[in-house]
C-alpha cells in the first residue's frame, strides 16, 4: 500500500508568516493529491484537491503544488482562522485511500 | 447543499459488531459518486474504512477488510458502516463522507472526499 508522510508533524508560526507544509509518497502518484484541513472539534475540510485545485469558497492564500512522490501545500499569509491540522490524502485508486499522519500549525 | 449525518449507538461492547447510517440530504445517491466512511481515533489522524459505490460496490481498507460491510439504501438515501468484533482500538470518531470524483479533459479521474458530516463519537467498552 502507498504511505503518505507529512513533515514537519507540527509548526509554530505568526499571523502574516509564509508556511509549507510537505507531503511525501512511497511510490508515484502521479497528482492524485488532497489536503484537508481540520479544526478541534470539527470534520475535515477539503482545501486542494489534485494536488493544485483550489477547491471552490477556499481562500486564495491556500496553494498546493507537487507531481510525482512530492507535494506541498503553502499558505501565502497566515490568517487567525488557519491555526488548525492539515492532512495529506492520496487517491491514486479509488480502492486504497491513505491519509498523513497530519501536521499541526500552532500559534507562535 | 449536500449535508451527511451520521447516526448510532454511542457505546459499543467489545466483541459486538458497531453499526452507524448516514443519511443524506440535498443530493440523490442514486445518481452517482463513491460514499466512504472515515476514522479517528482520539487524538490521532484519520484512517479511511471504506468506500461504496452508488450501485453498489464496495472498496475497503485491507486492514479492516474481514470485519467490514458497507451497504447502501437508496430508497432512504443513506448508506451503512458495519464493524464486527469490536475491540477498544476501535475507538474513534466516525465520519462519513462523499467519496466524490471528476475526470479532467484528458480523462484521468480525480477523487476526494467532500462534504464530510459533523462525525460521531463511538466508545468501545463494557
Amino acid at each position: 500500500d502507498i504511505q503518505m508522510t507529512q513533515s514537519p508533524s507540527s509548526l509554530s508560526a505568526s499571523v502574516g508568516d509564509r508556511v509549507t507544509i510537505t507531503c511525501r509518497a512511497s511510490q508515484s502518484i502521479s497528482s492524485y493529491l488532497n489536503w484537508y484541513q481540520q479544526k478541534p472539534g470539527k470534520a475535515p475540510k477539503l482545501l486542494i484537491y489534485a494536488a493544485s485545485s483550489l477547491q471552490s469558497g477556499v481562500p486564495s492564500r491556500f496553494s498546493g503544488s507537487g507531481s510525482g512522490t512530492d507535494f506541498t501545500l503553502t499558505i501565502s499569509s497566515l490568517q487567525p482562522e488557519d491555526f488548525a491540522t492539515y492532512y495529506c490524502q492520496q487517491s491514486y485508486s479509488t480502492l486504497e485511500v491513505t491519509f498523513g499522519q497530519g501536521t499541526r500549525l500552532e500559534i507562535k | 447543499q449536500v449535508q451527511l449525518q451520521e447516526s448510532g449507538p454511542g457505546l459499543v461492547k467489545p466483541s459486538e459488531t458497531l453499526s452507524l447510517t448516514c443519511a443524506v440530504s440535498g443530493y440523490s445517491i442514486s445518481s452517482g459518486y463513491y460514499w466512504g466512511w472515515i476514522r479517528q481515533p482520539p487524538g490521532k489522524g484519520l484512517e479511511w474504512i471504506g468506500s461504496i459505490y452508488h450501485s453498489g460496490s464496495t472498496y475497503y481498507n485491507p486492514s479492516l477488510k474481514s470485519r467490514v460491510t458497507i451497504s447502501v439504501d437508496t430508497s432512504k438515501n443513506q448508506f451503512s458502516l458495519k464493524l464486527s468484533s469490536v475491540t477498544a482500538a476501535d475507538t474513534a470518531v466516525y465520519y462519513c463522507a462523499r467519496h466524490g470524483y471528476y475526470y479532467d479533459s484528458s480523462g484521468t479521474r480525480y477523487n476526494w472526499f467532500d462534504p464530510w458530516g459533523q462525525g460521531t463519537l463511538v466508545t468501545v467498552s463494557s
